[in-house]
């Protein structure tokens, strides 16, 4: 598995914008970056993905670095209900390797009121 | 709907006891999955099944027994459990790698 790596926690003040990194420097040309969290006591939900270029939705940016080797998920204006822990995910393209959806450790992002 | 259901919610069962997760989705995902979590961890994979076949075993021990009966349903049936076994069971299902996968809720397992 290509394996990601991602602070252990991070801090941000309410309404204010968090960059959560994270570093896939083994990560082949045709996986997936996917972004998931966790809520307390709650199923892990669905945050953002790409593959090469920027993306933007309702949640949140995902910042794709140029050679693809560290990722940068960003949150606008951070509140109270945005404190999880934050994964950051290699799906494949092909084969077994493109329905794998393997966690890493996580960051976990408190945000300060 | 873009829901993944587990039932139960929450299960005792003893070491002795043979009992069954279930999960559910209506969302035409042909790929489910079921992970272990224990508290302050992250979700571990256990199985994979992409259009109803096992394609992925973490080497699981084989009192956790997989089956897809259908592309809506997945369940994991659990014999002879041991204490360290308790856990949030979690369901998944995605569609294709470039596209979102979801979670159920989970089921809290607690063996006695």
């Amino acid at each position: 598995d290509a394996k990601t790596t991602q602070p252990n926690s991070m801090e941000s003040n309410e309404e204010e914008p968090v960059h959560l990194p994270c570093n896939h420097s083994t990560i082949s040309g045709t996986d997936y970056i996917h972004w998931y969290r966790q809520l307390p006591s709650q199923g892990p939900e669905y945050v953002i993905h790409g593959l090469t270029s920027n993306v933007n939705n309702r949640m949140a940016s995902l910042a794709i670095a140029e050679d693809r080797k560290s990722s940068t998920l960003i949150l606008h204006r951070a509140t109270l209900r945005d404190a999880a822990v934050y994964y950051c995910i290699l799906r494949g393209s092909s084969g077994a390797g493109s329905y794998q959806l393997t966690f890493g450790k996580g960051t976990k992002l408190s945000v300060i009121p | 709907d873009t829901e993944v259901t587990q039932t139960p919610k929450h299960l005792v069962m003893g070491m002795t006891n043979k009992k069954s997760l279930k999960c559910e989705q209506h969302m035409g995902h042909r790929a489910m999955y079921w992970y272990k979590q224990k508290a302050k961890k992250p979700p571990e994979l256990m199985f994979v099944y992409s259009y109803e076949k096992l394609s992925i075993n973490e080497s699981v021990p084989s009192r956790f027994s997989p089956e897809c009966p259908n592309s809506s349903l997945l369940n994991l049936h659990l014999h002879a459990l041991q204490p360290e076994d308790s856990a949030l069971y979690l369901c998944a299902s995605s569609g294709r790698m470039n596209t979102e996968a979801f979670f159920g809720q989970g089921t809290r397992l607690t063996v006695v």
